[in-house]
C-alpha cells in the first residue's frame, strides 16, 4: 500500500528564512507526486507536481522541489519565505496512470514577519 | 482554480442526523472525487464518480455513507445517522478526464455533536 511521511507537523520560520519541508512516500511502482498548499480559509491549490523529467521541479510562488528516486523523498524547498507563505502543506502521490492520491498528513508553516 | 465550490463551508449535526454535503466541479469537469481528512490525518481518498456513475467507491465506509453526481446538479456525499466519528474535513475534487491532477474545492468541516 502507498504511504506518505512528512516529517515536520508544525514548522515556525522568520521571513526570509529558507524552507525546506521533508517528503518520503512508499510505492513499489513508478510514481507521480504533488505539493499542496492550503492558505487559511481556501481551497487545497497545486503548487508543484512531478510526472518524469527532469527531478528539479519548478512551483508557483518560488517553490521547487527534488525528486530523489533513491532516497524515495519529493522534499519541497524556498530559498526565502514570506508572511504570505503562511499555510499548510501536503505532500501527496499516485501511481502512474492511477487517479487515487494519498496524502502525507501535512505540514503548518507559520511565518513570522 | 476556485471553480470547485463545495457547500456549506461548516455543517453541524447531532448524532443520528443526516449530513448532506454538495460539490459542484469546475466548468466542463465531469470526473468527480471525495477525499476525507480526519483530525491529524492526510487527505484519504473515498470515492470517484462520473455523471450518473461510481467509479471507484473503494475508499468508503461501507454503512451509512453514500454518493451520487446526478446528471444536472452537484456531486453530493450523503452521511446517514451520524456519529462523533464522522467529524472531519470532507473535500471534493474535480477534473477534466481520469486523472490525478485534480482541481479541489475549499471542503466542507463536518462536526457532529
Amino acid at each position: 500500500a502507498q504511504s506518505v511521511s512528512q516529517h515536520n507537523h508544525h514548522v515556525i520560520l522568520s521571513e526570509a528564512a529558507s524552507l525546506e519541508l521533508g517528503c518520503n512516500y512508499s510505492y513499489g511502482g513508478t510514481v507521480n507526486l504533488f505539493w499542496y498548499v492550503q492558505y487559511p480559509g481556501q481551497h487545497l491549490q497545486l503548487l508543484l507536481k512531478y510526472f518524469s523529467g527532469d527531478p528539479l521541479v519548478k512551483g508557483i510562488k518560488g517553490f521547487e522541489a527534488e525528486f530523489i528516486k533513491s532516497k524515495f523523498s519529493f522534499n519541497l524547498r524556498k530559498p526565502s519565505v514570506q508572511w504570505s507563505d503562511t499555510a499548510e502543506y501536503f505532500c501527496a502521490v499516485t501511481g502512474a496512470g492511477s487517479y487515487q492520491l494519498t496524502f502525507g498528513k501535512g505540514t503548518k508553516l507559520s511565518v513570522i514577519p | 482554480n476556485a471553480g470547485v465550490m463545495q457547500n456549506p463551508r461548516h455543517l453541524v449535526r447531532r448524532r443520528g442526523q443526516e449530513a448532506r454535503l454538495r460539490c459542484s466541479p469546475m466548468k466542463g469537469h465531469s470526473h468527480v472525487y471525495w477525499y476525507r481528512q480526519l483530525p491529524e490525518e492526510g487527505l484519504k481518498f473515498m470515492v470517484y464518480l462520473q455523471k450518473e456513475n461510481i467509479i471507484d467507491e473503494s475508499g468508503m465506509p461501507k454503512e451509512r455513507f453514500s454518493a451520487e453526481f446526478p446528471k444536472e446538479g452537484p456531486s453530493i456525499l450523503r452521511i446517514q445517522q451520524v456519529v462523533r466519528g464522522d467529524s472531519a474535513a470532507y473535500f471534493c475534487a474535480s477534473s477534466l478526464g481520469q486523472a490525478p491532477e485534480a482541481f479541489f474545492g475549499q471542503g466542507t468541516r463536518l462536526t457532529v455533536v
